[in-house]
């Protein structure tokens, strides 16, 4: 199975930047992936990493370090609208039966305030 | 701009009682899932499928069947309803398992089961 780990709540400053941490560790590393998460919502796609370094898409940004089974969401000037559940989710090839199966994090809830 | 689209968005059930969620997608994806997201918990995989007349099992598929018979069409049941499924139940569906294409996902069921 997996583990991934990302911390539950987290608190912001609008216009400021925040860093969002996932861990995992996982036997066949397929990819990882970040979702938006709105309450009551569907989760939207953020960010794809698959090999080590920094993707950049806006004011979002994901990086991955595979040797270290570490990957964060980089959040830059923050907006109200921000504030939402933030997953992690990571591809393994291993997962049983040759599939390649998301296995999603707890989520990171972060509140941007004034 | 439909996307994956589930139905009812809302239900109330009596233990014991059975039903069906509908998830439809019009991306002409191949691939398409079931997850329930629970406080505290990660979204996690209940069944999936690869393609049409497809079907497999997911991390928590016991007491809920699903059947693949068209290509857009992905439905889960519950045949004899418990208080533990109460849960909100997401359909996604991608176009492929590996690369970098992402899961798209319904706005939810939400489901409760008295």
């Amino acid at each position: 199975g997996q583990n991934i780990d990302q911390p539950t709540e987290m608190t912001a400053t609008e216009g400021a930047i925040v860093q969002i941490n996932c861990t995992y560790q996982t036997s066949g590393f397929n990819g990882l992936f970040w979702y938006q998460q709105h309450a009551g919502e569907a989760p939207t796609f953020l960010s794809y990493n698959v090999l080590d370094g920094l993707e950049e898409k806006g004011r979002f940004s994901s990086f991955l370090s595979r040797s270290k089974g570490y990957s964060y969401l980089l959040l830059k000037e923050l907006q109200m609208k921000d504030s939402a559940s933030y997953l992690c989710a990571v591809r393994d090839r291993n997962s049983g039966a040759g599939s390649y199966q998301l296995t999603f994090g707890k989520g990171t809830k972060l509140s941007v305030i004034p | 701009n439909a996307g994956v689209t589930q139905t009812p968005k809302f239900r109330v059930l009596k233990t014991g009682q059975s039903m069906t969620l509908l998830c439809a997608q019009d991306m002409n994806h191949e691939y398409m899932y079931w997850y329930r997201q629970d406080p505290g918990m990660g979204l996690r995989l209940i069944h999936y499928s690869v393609g049409e007349g497809t079907t497999a099992k997911g991390e928590v598929p016991d007491g809920y069947n699903v059947s693949r018979l068209k290509k857009q069409n992905f439905l889960l049941g519950l045949e004899s309803a418990a208080p533990s499924q109460t849960s909100v139940y997401f359909c996604a569906s991608s176009y492929s398992f590996g690369g970098n294409q992402p899961q798209h996902f319904g706005d939810g069921t939400r489901l409760s089961i008295l």
